[in-house]
């Protein structure tokens, strides 16, 4: 089956430096990937969806400056979490939408802002 | 307004044992329905989908699910489960395949497996 990567797996950052997550579809193209945070024990909530070569469409709530996404190609996303503060610390799960019209999940990423 | 409800958030069965993870929705269109497992440290994998068509659902490793539009259900079954199903499990609503639409999950229901 398709392939979804991230990295880093695990991050810990001190409150007010950046941090830049990636997901690649390893073996299909991805025009469209999806960016999900989830809390513990919540469910996964939809921050903003990505088209290559297009601005990402975030959803309500979710403040743009502060999480960028850059789709740059067809196999990479990128979610750059900017200024970042303990509040900011989840775990942000992508996901590539491919030509079987499925979405495959990344293994996640889990983000700790001291 | 659109949600998806997983009444149980955790729930214990015997190896060998049925099981029955309940889901229910509210989506204003045509629903589509998913069933993901999500193990520790890992990505979400796809049991099974329902677009359309016959309302009960064959999926991977030997789950299968009926869709209820009456009851607005897509309840997840296993007529017996083996330790390594011990997961997370999410039930998600969409909107049509190819709209590349996101999707709407559950919180979750943890299974646990005892020996």
């Amino acid at each position: 089956g398709a392939v979804v990567s991230q990295h880093p797996s695990w991050v810990i950052c001190k409150s007010g430096t950046s941090v830049k997550i990636e997901c690649r579809s390893l073996d299909f193209q991805a025009t469209t990937m999806f960016w999900y945070r989830q809390f513990p024990k919540q469910s996964l909530m939809l921050m903003a969806t990505s088209n290559e070569g297009s601005k990402a469409t975030y959803e309500q709530g979710v403040e743009k400056d502060k999480f960028l996404i850059n789709h740059a190609s067809l196999t990479l996303s990128t979610l750059t979490v900017t200024s970042a503060h303990p509040e900011d610390s989840s775990f942000y799960i992508c996901s590539a939408w491919g030509a079987v019209n499925e979405q495959f999940f990344g293994p996640g990423t889990r983000l700790t802002v001291l | 307004a659109q949600s998806v409800t997983q009444p149980d958030i955790h729930i214990t069965v015997s190896e060998g044992a049925s099981l029955e993870l309940r889901c229910n929705y509210s989506y204003g269109a045509t629903p589509y329905l998913f069933w993901y497992v999500q193990s520790p440290g890992q990505g979400l994998q796809l049991l099974l989908k329902y677009f359309s068509g016959d309302t009960l659902v064959q999926g991977i490793k030997g789950f299968e699910a009926e869709f209820k539009r009456s009851q607005s259900s897509f309840n997840l079954r296993k007529p017996s489960v083996h330790w390594s199903d011990a997961a997370e499990y999410f039930c998600a609503v969409g909107a049509a395949i190819g709209s590349q639409g996101n999707l709407i999950f559950g919180k979750g229901t943890k299974l646990s497996v005892k020996p």
